[in-house]
């Protein structure tokens, strides 16, 4: 079947330092990616989304690049700040399914 | 403005009791969507409401059931609940209705739930 997956559970980075959270698929025909970020206790917060027809995307302080040829993408967090602190997870289908991943729990040291 | 809100916010029910779970939305999305999350597995949708007066099933809909209301309200219920169903349930909308997985869903704050 169709999966989503993040390639570690937990990832720890200093504040101030980029963060990059990553995430492989298995779907070719999945042409739609997203990321969310979830704070404990809370529902998932979309943070961006990209297409496949694009290779990166850019937001506030965040950018999701795929790279569909290894069906991977990447979420990249700069300069992390504590309030950054959440399990981020990425979601991929398309128009009428989407699969989400089960999540890399980001942690900020100060 | 208060997005998406979900009641209740915790239950615990016994084998074989029945509950439904409430969802609504005040921004006006056409589109709502029932999910469980359960550890080590990434969010699976029960049931969706593409428009006001459709459901389809998603990817595990045995042993639930869902009413779409009005545009605004999305409920589920479990009739006989078991303990496979312990789960945390979250309840999202997004505003189109065609295409509905290609654009933001804006998930309520989520229901624990206990089966024992």
């Amino acid at each position: 079947g169709e999966s989503v997956g993040l390639h570690l559970p937990t990832l720890s980075v200093q504040e101030g330092d980029n963060s990059i959270i990553n995430c492989a698929y298995s779907n070719s025909a999945s042409d739609y990616f997203i990321w969310y970020k979830q704070e404990s206790g809370k529902g998932p917060q979309f943070i961006i989304d990209i297409r496949s027809n694009m290779d990166k995307r850019q937001g506030q302080r965040v950018t999701v690049l795929l790279n569909k040829t290894v069906k991977h993408l990447s979420l990249q967090i700069a300069a992390t700040q504590p309030g950054d602190s959440a399990v981020y997870f990425c979601a991929g289908g398309t128009a009428s399914k989407l699969t989400f991943g089960t999540g890399t729990r980001l942690q900020v040291t100060l | 403005n208060a997005g998406v809100t979900q009641t209740p916010k915790f239950q615990v029910l016994k084998t074989g009791q029945s509950m439904t779970l409430q969802c609504a939305q005040d921004m006006n999305h056409n589109s709502m969507y029932w999910y469980r999350q359960d550890p080590g597995m990434g969010l699976r949708l029960i049931y969706y409401s593409a428009s006001e007066g459709t459901t389809d099933k998603g990817e595990v809909p045995n042993g639930y059931n869902v009413s779409r209301l009005n545009k605004r309200e999305f409920s589920l219920r479990l009739e006989s609940a078991a303990p496979s169903q312990t789960s945390v349930y979250f309840c999202a909308s997004s505003q189109r209705a065609s295409g509905f997985s290609y654009n933001e869903q804006f998930f309520g704050p989520g229901t624990r739930l206990t089966v024992l």
